[in-house]
């Protein structure tokens, strides 16, 4: 069954640091995974997705994945924190079959970004 | 494009109230719809998936339900609220789920339960 691990539930950095969130998943099947972001209180926006194309996956804001078969990781970075990048980030892999597809999430890591 | 809307964006209401909630998407047709819950400190909890009008799917046994009166609705409902009802509700849409395609998240709901 495909699911999704986030290594830390919070991470914190100084701000111009290098921003790494750590994502392993578990699927026996090649998985189309997610990144999403979510501010306070708002709803959750897409960051950049994996379908089997390029396994380096440049995202919005800066941000990019790459996916690692041998290590099944989907490790989301970006080389330079902004203070505007603190939220909390959730990590989601597909799962499914038939007519029944959906995203199963991580329980999300939040990231602060210290001035 | 497309949007998708929800209301109200708070909501307090005491115990054994009842609930809607109202989800609407503009600009596409015969979506995927799904209602989500997030507790504080717990993740996002799918409570109901929709791929049609009146078909709903439950995910978890709880005191709510969900239906879809039309193709680009979603309703949550409750007749009677639970404590344990509070938290930050989100719905969401996609189109074809096994081709890879992302969803996209409405603005949230915050329900608290006093």
């Amino acid at each position: 069954a495909q699911s999704v691990t986030q290594l830390g539930s919070h991470v914190s950095v100084s701000e111009g640091a290098l921003v790494l969130l750590r994502c392993n998943y578990s699927s026996s099947v090649p998985p189309y995974l997610f990144w999403y972001v979510q501010y306070p209180n708002q709803g959750l926006q897409l960051l950049l997705k994996y379908t089997s194309a390029a396994t380096l996956v440049k995202g919005i804001n800066g941000f990019e994945a790459e996916f690692k078969k041998s290590e099944t990781s989907f490790h989301l970075t970006k080389p330079s924190a902004h203070m505007s990048d603190a939220a909390e980030y959730f990590c989601a892999v597909i799962k499914g079959g038939g007519s029944n597809y959906k995203l199963t999430f991580g329980k999300g890591t939040l990231l602060t970004v210290n001035p | 494009s497309q949007t998708i809307h929800q209301w109200p964006a708070t909501l307090v209401q005491p115990v054994g109230s009842p609930l809607s909630l109202e989800c609407t998407v503009e600009g596409t047709s015969n979506p995927n719809l799904y209602w989500y819950r997030q507790a504080a400190g717990r993740g996002l909890q799918l409570l109901f998936y929709s791929v049609g009008i009146g078909q709903i799917s439950s995910e978890v046994p709880q005191n709510l339900s969900a239906s879809r009166p039309q193709d680009r609705q979603f309703i949550l409902s409750s007749k009677k609220l639970l404590l344990s009802d509070s938290g930050f509700y989100l719905c969401a849409w996609s189109n074809h789920m096994e081709l890879g395609d992302e969803q996209y998240f409405g603005p949230g709901t915050r329900l608290t339960v006093t």
